[in-house]
Order: C-alpha cells, then sequence, then structure tokens
C-alpha cells in the first residue's frame, strides 16, 4: 500500500518557468511533510518542509503547498534552473520518526 | 548541514558471501539511524530504524536475519547484508537523526552504498 504517491515519474521545463511537483498522500495521520532532491548515486538532500498546521511554506525559490483536505503537496520552483536537475521526493512523517517516501520525480531543466 | 558518511561507497561480491556497511555521524550525535533501500526508478524503502544500545525495528517483509543491523554507538551504525543473493543487488542509503531535539527534525542522509552481488 503506497500511502505517499508522486503519479509524475518525469517533468520537463525550460529554465526560468516554473516547476511545480505534486504528490498526494492517503494516511490522514501524517503530519509533517518534506521535500529531498537526489542526485544519482547519492543520498538524498533535504529541500523544504511543512507542518499540517499549515498551507504554506517558502524558502527562496521553493515553496511547497499543503491542501489537507485534499491530501495533496506541491513543491514549486521559481525560476528554475538547469541545476535543479535531479529526482525530488516527497516524503510524510508518521508514528514520529518514520519517514514513508514518494516514488519521486525526474525534473529535467532545458537550459 | 550535518554529516552522515557511509562506507564502502560501492562493493561488489560473489553470490553467498556477507557484506557490511558501516554508517556515521560525523558532527553530531545520533541515537537514531534510518536504513533504506533503493530499487532502480524506485522510491526509498525504511528497511529498519535502529536505536542506539537497543535491538533495530524492522518494517514488514524485512527479513532480520537477513539483514543484520548494530548500532553499537551513537555515531555508528553497520548493516550486515548476510548470505548475499543477486536480489539483494541495491542501493543503500542510512539516514541520521540528532540525539535530542524537534519532534520532526530533518533527517541526514549518508551518500549511499551500491550493492552488486553477482
Amino acid at each position: 500500500d503506497q500511502q505517499v504517491k508522486q503519479n509524475s515519474p518525469s517533468l520537463s521545463v525550460q529554465e526560468g518557468r516554473i516547476s511545480i511537483l505534486n504528490c498526494d498522500y492517503t494516511n490522514s495521520m501524517f503530519d509533517y511533510f518534506l521535500w529531498y532532491k537526489k542526485y544519482p548515486a547519492e543520498g538524498p538532500t533535504f529541500l523544504i518542509s511543512i507542518s499540517s498546521i499549515k498551507d504554506k511554506n517558502e524558502d527562496g525559490r521553493f515553496t511547497v503547498f499543503l491542501n489537507k483536505s485534499a491530501k495533496h503537496l506541491s513543491l514549486h520552483i521559481v525560476p528554475s534552473q538547469p541545476g535543479d536537475s535531479a529526482v525530488y521526493f516527497c516524503a510524510a512523517f508518521r508514528a514520529g520518526n518514520m519517514l514513508t517516501f514518494g516514488g519521486g520525480t525526474r525534473l529535467m531543466v532545458k537550459p | 548541514g550535518a554529516v552522515v558518511s557511509q562506507h564502502p561507497s560501492w562493493v561488489i561480491c560473489k553470490s553467498g558471501t556477507s557484506v557490511k556497511i558501516e554508517c556515521r555521524s560525523l558532527d553530531f550525535q545520533a541515537t537514531t539511524m534510518f536504513w533504506y533501500r533503493q530499487f532502480p526508478k524506485q522510491s526509498l524503502m525504511l528497511m529498519a530504524t535502529s536505536n542506539e544500545g537497543s535491538k533495530a525495528t524492522y518494517e514488514q517483509g524485512v527479513e532480520k536475519d537477513k539483514f543484520l543491523i548494530n548500532h553499537a554507538s551513537l555515531t555508528l551504525s553497520t548493516l550486515t547484508v548476510t548470505s548475499a543473493h543477486p536480489e539483494d543487488s541495491s542501493f543503500y542509503i542510512c539516514s541520521a537523526q540528532f540525539a535530542a531535539g524537534l519532534s520532526y527534525n530533518e533527517q541526514f542522509f549518508g551518500p549511499g552504498t551500491r550493492l552488486t552481488v553477482l
């Protein structure tokens, strides 16, 4: 049972435009969400997070939106840069320390 | 940010041998370390949670006798893949969490270890 889903396996965006990565979850017990960025053969690096008591969190070019009623979150990257090309995972906390990851979305930012 | 290292970064072994992977938190103490596994083009799957000084908690479907986890100190956890077989070939990633702090502080991930079993 995949509790965190990223339905788009890949996304291609032109440099300078907005990248929108989506994530859906099914477990209403999740109350903290994170986005990670991952390059091939490397561990994920933390990008941005959001608590369920908020609906938006912004950090520079990265903004995460949370819609609890729809059990949906999204990551916006504006403006997109070629260096943003990577696989992005959304993840959710359950039972305190347990992270559940989505399947990832490969973002390609074209110059 | 906090640094987590893994050793080795890549290992190739023959079927039937055991392989040990180390995970170290270099500049902080971590009472909790996590081990994940990633198959090609798939998500990270939590294998087990390791608390210093106690037995690891394994996720459903993960064989604890196959994947031995030891968390002997606040900076070191090891994963031993016993009697490795080709289907164990994967990318193994550890993460570590601060010993004390916020409930939802981020986990810091190691660079991963690619295991190839011939």
